[in-house]
C-alpha cells in the first residue's frame, strides 16, 4: 500500500537561512508527488508537483523540490525562507489507481520562523 | 479566481444533532473530496466522487456519515448523530480527477460537537 511519511513534526529556522522538509514514500511504480502548504487558518494550497520527466521541480514561492527514486523521497527545499513562509507543510503521493487524482498525505511538518 | 467555498466556517452543535456541511466546487471540476483533519490522526480522506456518483466512501463511517452531490455544483457532508469524536476541521477539495492533478482546497468548515 502507498504511504508517506514525513519524519519531522515540527522545524524551526530563522528567517533568511536555508530550509529542506523531509518527504519518504512507498510506492511500486512511477509516483506522482505533491507539496502543499497549509497557513493557519486555510485550506492547503499546492506549492508543486512531480508526475515526469525533469525529477528537479519549481514551484511557487521560492520553493523546488527533487524526486530521488532510489531514496524514495521528494524533499522539499527553500534557499532564504521568509517569516510568511511559517505553515504547515504536507507531502502527498498519488494513490492506487492514479486516474481518479485520490492522494494519500503524510502527517505534515510545522515549520515556525524566527525573527 | 476561481476557488471551493464551503459553509459553513465554523459550526458548534450538541452530541446528537444533524450536521451538514456544504460544498461549491469550482465550476468545471469533475472530481469532489472530502477530507477531515484532526491533531491525531492528521488528513484522512473521507470520500470521493467523480462526475457525482460516490468512487469511494470507505473512509466514512457508514452508520452516521453520508456524502452527496445533488448536483454538479454542490456536494454534502452530513453526520447524523453527531458525536465529540467527530469534532474536526473538515475539507473539500476539487480536481479534474487526472493522477497528476491538483486538488483545490476550500476553507474547511471546523466543527465542535459537545
Amino acid at each position: 500500500a502507498q504511504s508517506v511519511t514525513q519524519p519531522d513534526i515540527h522545524i524551526t529556522v530563522s528567517e533568511g537561512a536555508s530550509l529542506e522538509l523531509r518527504c519518504n514514500y512507498s510506492y511500486g511504480a512511477t509516483p506522482y508527488l505533491f507539496w502543499y502548504v497549509q497557513s493557519p487558518g486555510q485550506g492547503l494550497q499546492l506549492l508543486l508537483k512531480y508526475f515526469s520527466g525533469d525529477t528537479l521541480v519549481q514551484g511557487i514561492k521560492g520553493f523546488e523540490a527533487e524526486f530521488k527514486r532510489s531514496q524514495s523521497s521528494f524533499n522539499l527545499r527553500k534557499p532564504s525562507v521568509h517569516w510568511s513562509d511559517a505553515a504547515e507543510y504536507f507531502c502527498a503521493v498519488g494513490a492506487g489507481d492514479s486516474n481518479t487524482g485520490k492522494l494519500i498525505f503524510g502527517q505534515g511538518t510545522t515549520l515556525q520562523v524566527k525573527p | 479566481d476561481a476557488r471551493v467555498t464551503q459553509t459553513p466556517r465554523d459550526k458548534v452543535t450538541e452530541m446528537g444533532q444533524e450536521v451538514t456541511m456544504r460544498c461549491q466546487p469550482i465550476l468545471g471540476h469533475n472530481t469532489v473530496f472530502w477530507y477531515r483533519q484532526t491533531m491525531m490522526q492528521g488528513l484522512e480522506l473521507l470520500a470521493y466522487f467523480r462526475n457525482r456518483a460516490p468512487l469511494d466512501d470507505s473512509g466514512m463511517p457508514k452508520d452516521r456519515f453520508s456524502a452527496e452531490m445533488p448536483d454538479a455544483t454542490l456536494a454534502t457532508l452530513k453526520i447524523q448523530p453527531s458525536e465529540p469524536r467527530d469534532s474536526a476541521v473538515y475539507f473539500c477539495a476539487s480536481g479534474l480527477g487526472g493522477g497528476s492533478d491538483t486538488q483545490y482546497f476550500g476553507p474547511g468548515t471546523r466543527l465542535t460537537v459537545l
